[in-house]
């Protein structure tokens, strides 16, 4: 069963630029989360989705924003770069629902911002 | 969620056992203990989780304490392989679980 595929691996863009990184999760999973990893604030939620809609947020500004495919397919956008967003950026689902569940992360989009 | 402690780093020979701990003494009746680890450059895998009984898998054991206060990690035989960090979390079993808080981790360097 294929795994979490996350586009593009590697991304470099400048400050005032945006961007958009995809993320297909594992078939048949419909929660969809978003993660900023950074050497200086570890790993940090950012917002999850489930059956197209936004169920968790992070506290992370309004430039970061997501969503959902009917298909459970997920994007995240963020405008406005900053020097600060330069991070890897982590996807992962689950089968979602309610109760306990592992989530299944994908190997990540590292955006470089310059 | 609860709050997690756990050491910075360990080191474990090769072949032998990696006991990994973790305190979470304001954990509460409904929070699962995970635990997950992270190989350099890659996205964080799961590894196991637990509420009360010891859990085992094909990846490692789970001991819990029996008032719930820490947990132990057993990877049984650590190969070079293992050396990631591994992350120790604490998160309820409701409709929103799936925002989880890492913390640092413990990076565990399996040596030859």
């Amino acid at each position: 069963k294929a795994g979490v595929t996350q586009t593009p691996r590697y991304l470099i863009k400048t400050r005032g630029q945006q961007v958009t990184l995809s993320c297909s999760p594992i078939s048949g999973h419909r929660s969809v989360s978003w993660y900023q990893q950074t050497p200086g604030q570890g790993l940090q939620f950012l917002f999850e989705y489930f059956s197209e809609t936004q169920r968790n947020k992070g506290n992370f500004p309004g430039r970061f924003s997501g969503r959902q495919f009917s298909n459970s397919r997920s994007e995240m956008n963020v405008s406005t770069l900053e020097l600060g967003d330069s991070a890897l950026y982590l996807c992962a689902s689950s089968l979602g629902g309610t109760g306990t569940g592992e989530l299944f992360f994908g190997e990540g989009s590292r955006l470089t911002v310059l | 969620d609860a709050k997690t402690t756990q050491p910075t780093s360990m080191d474990c020979a090769e072949g032998r056992a990696a006991n990994l701990p973790c305190n979470h003494s304001t954990i509460s009746g409904n929070e699962y203990v995970y635990w997950y680890r992270q190989i350099h450059s890659q996205g964080p895998q799961y590894i196991i989780h637990g509420l009360k009984n010891n859990e085992t898998n094909e990846m490692a054991s789970l001991i819990i304490t029996e008032d719930r206060k820490s947990s132990t990690l057993i990877l049984p035989h650590a190969t070079l392989r293992d050396t990631a960090v591994y992350y120790c979390i604490v998160t309820n079993s409701g409709g929103s679980n799936y925002k989880l808080t890492f913390g640092k981790g413990t990076l565990l360097t399996v040596n030859p």
